[in-house]
């Protein structure tokens, strides 16, 4: 167990909908990273917040969004889904903002759009 | 910009067979290398990681070793069981602007 936890484990919806994922990191990290792993792009590196603020960016879509609370928990808004949008989200947090920290991963939610 | 890559899989090997898995990396500076593992249905975790070159990470009787000149960060273990079947991702973290950068991922799968 990371410490890392998200919610939920499974979620099931249509074209078009908006979806919230939610993640709580282990206690006293203040990075959170969100990752999406699909079976043909591997993993991609979306977004990190650093104790409330954006740190960095990746290939994060125009529809997809996220922030971090003041309790440190994050969470990972996407919408107008598409089927292509199906796939894990890994939350991962470190307990600093630097890149030598180990990064601990949830369980994943596995989103699946019909 | 940078980048990583990975052998492809799968790589299926017998019990206590030696594995090597290769990992190259394109980087400006000196970014920080790891090697994660995926159990099956689990969330990634740390195996290794080395910070500067030269350095040698090491669990669980896996090895890497941050060769600068090469680029390369390769992963070996002398004896690999079935309990190792798993995907392993090789990955750079950028010392200035934090981005993680991960590879595809190798999957390993050991027969008794």
């Amino acid at each position: 167990d990371s410490g890392v936890t998200q919610t939920p484990k499974h979620l099931i919806t249509a074209t078009g909908q908006r979806v919230t994922l939610r993640c709580s990191p282990r206690s006293g990290d203040l990075s959170v990273y969100w990752y999406q792993q699909s079976l043909d792009q591997g993993l991609q590196f979306l977004i990190q917040y650093y104790n409330g603020e954006e740190r960095a960016k990746g290939n994060i879509l125009e529809r997809f969004s996220a922030q971090q609370f003041p309790d440190l928990h994050s969470e990972l808004n996407l919408s107008s889904l598409e089927l292509g949008d199906s796939a894990l989200y890994f939350c991962a947090s470190s307990p600093e903002g630097t890149s030598v920290n180990t990064q601990y991963f949830g369980p994943g939610t596995r989103l699946t759009v019909l | 910009g940078n980048s990583v890559t990975q052998m492809e899989g799968p790589v299926t090997l017998s019990e206590e067979a030696f594995l090597t898995i290769n990992c190259t990396y394109t980087a400006t500076g000196y970014p920080s290398l790891f090697w994660y593992v995926q159990y099956p249905g689990e969330g990634l975790q740390l195996l290794l990681k080395a910070t500067k070159a030269d350095d040698k990470g090491s669990n669980k009787g896996f090895e890497a070793t941050y060769r600068k000149e090469t680029t390369s960060f390769h992963l070996e273990k002398g004896s690999v069981q079935v309990s190792d079947s798993a995907v392993y991702f090789c990955a750079l973290s950028d010392k200035r602007t934090y981005k993680y950068i991960f590879g595809t991922g190798t999957r390993l799968k050991v027969l008794a």
